[in-house]
């Protein structure tokens, strides 16, 4: 029984176009967080929220906007696709962001943009 | 800078083996490390987690890791592997307030 749920587990996108990966946590986390996994750099880190706001930003490019619309949700927009966008990107959630709280991993939506 | 790193890519074992995964940090401060695995197409899955206390920590499934401050390294053994411990295996350090952040992980291969 999932806790993490994201949705797709599988997306193909045009270059050039816009998708929304959606994430769900059902653990009652206060924190949430994107990761990005692909064979180039392996499980990189994107964003953190803490109370449906944004805490820390490692990417770079404005093309990725993440989205708290409750305070169990985390979607991830990314606009203006590129091949290099292809990738694993998981969903994480955890109690809060203090020291010690172990990060709870969904099973991740799979993009391919062609 | 902080880094995590793990040395070894991949590594191949027969059912039965011992095997043991490193994980070297540089980080300044307190932190806290831990250990995920990920099975083929699968999300992480928490092994174990160090912060403080005994160096040595027990995870699930006969895992345990054993934290060195001197060695700056929190390596991971398993005495007696089992087919289904094949897997990619990802050592994170985590310090207060941010995200977990991943070494480049170790492919596990178990034979038979």
């Amino acid at each position: 029984d999932p806790k993490i749920i994201q949705k797709p587990k599988y997306l193909v996108a045009v270059t050039g176009s816009e998708k929304i990966l959606i994430c769900e946590q059902y653990l009652g986390h206060n924190a949430m967080y994107w990761y990005r996994q692909s064979a180039k750099k392996p499980l990189e880190f994107m964003f953190s929220y803490s109370y449906q706001k944004l805490m820390d930003n490692q990417t770079a490019s404005s093309r990725f906007q993440p989205q708290s619309s409750k305070k169990n949700h985390l979607d991830l927009q990314i606009t203006a696709l590129k091949p290099d966008d292809s990738a694993t990107y998981f969903c994480a959630s955890s109690q809060d962001r203090t020291t010690n709280t172990e990060v709870f991993f969904g099973k991740g939506t799979r993009l391919t943009v062609v | 800078t902080q880094t995590v790193s793990q040395s070894d890519a991949h590594v191949t074992v027969f059912e039965g083996d011992s095997v043991e995964l490193r994980c070297n940090y540089s980080y300044g401060g307190s932190i806290y490390l831990s250990w995920y695995i990920q099975h083929h197409g699968h999300g992480l899955q928490f092994l174990l987690k160090y912060y403080s206390g005994n160096p040595v920590v027990q995870g699930v499934n006969g895992f345990e890791a054993e934290f060195s401050k001197s060695d700056s390294s929190f390596h991971l053994r398993k005495a007696s592997v089992h087919w289904s411990d094949s897997a990619v295996y990802f050592c994170a350090v985590g310090q207060g307030g941010r995200a977990l952040i991943f070494g480049t992980g170790t492919t596990v291969s178990v034979s038979p």
